[in-house]
């Protein structure tokens, strides 16, 4: 069964510095996608990036890069320039694949609390 | 382009009642799936709907149900609740296959007493 595993309980970073926020993960299927949310306290899960297995370069999308370690199966995401408003809990998540053909199912990590601090 | 959106916000209710929470994806996308989120089990998949069909089912009883309509909204049902399903219910839209992008709605808060 694949699985996404986030160690880091919670981060402190200052504003304007770069973070990079941890996602492993474990699967036998040659074909998958990776995913970051975002969830602010309000409860909205926001789409950060995508990156497919066979992608060939990092997604990047903003000041949102994913540093995709195909070998080392890690998919960390790196947010560069801090803000304020980055404070909020972060998902990693992995598209469960099928032999069927087309599932949409993710699979979540337990998430991590990133705090910026001014 | 409008985004994925959830109804109601907030439901109080009681245990023994049934539920209705709604779902419209962003147009175009053909699949919306439900998760159920918790501070004790985090975030959980109930099931997947694409073209009218669920295509997959996670772990849950049978109280939980849903179904999907031809312009892809869709609803989700709990019956004769109980208090732990008081939780986040989220719904992730997607265009159905098997890559690319997956977006949430705002979430539907229900809280059983």
């Amino acid at each position: 069964a694949q699985k996404i595993t986030q160690t880091q309980p919670g981060m402190f970073v200052q504003e304007k510095e770069a973070v990079t926020l941890d996602c492993t993960y474990d699967t036998s299927d040659p074909s998958y996608g990776l995913f970051w949310y975002k969830q602010p306290s309000s409860g909205e899960m926001i789409f950060l990036i995508y990156q497919g297995s066979y992608d060939q370069q990092n997604a990047t999308e903003g000041r949102y890069s994913l540093n995709f370690q195909k070998a080392r199966k890690s998919a960390n995401l790196v947010i560069s320039a801090s803000q304020l408003g980055d404070s909020a809990m972060y998902f990693c998540a992995m598209r469960e694949p099928t032999t069927q053909g087309g599932s949409e199912k993710l699979v979540f990590g337990k998430g991590m609390k990133l705090t910026v601090n001014p | 382009k409008a985004g994925v959106t959830q109804t109601p916000r907030y439901l109080i209710k009681t245990r023994g009642q049934q539920v209705t929470l709604s779902c419209s994806p962003i147009s175009g996308h053909r699949s919306v799936s439900w998760y159920q989120q918790t501070p004790g089990q985090g975030l959980q998949f109930l099931f997947e709907y694409f073209s009218e069909t669920q295509r997959n089912k996670g772990n849950f009883p049978g109280r939980f149900s849903g179904r999907q309509f031809s312009n892809s909204r869709s609803e989700m049902n709990v019956s004769t609740l109980e208090l732990g399903d008081s939780a986040l219910y989220l719904c992730a839209s997607s265009l159905g296959q098997g890559s690319g992008e997956a977006f949430f709605g705002q979430g539907t808060r229900l809280t059983v007493v």
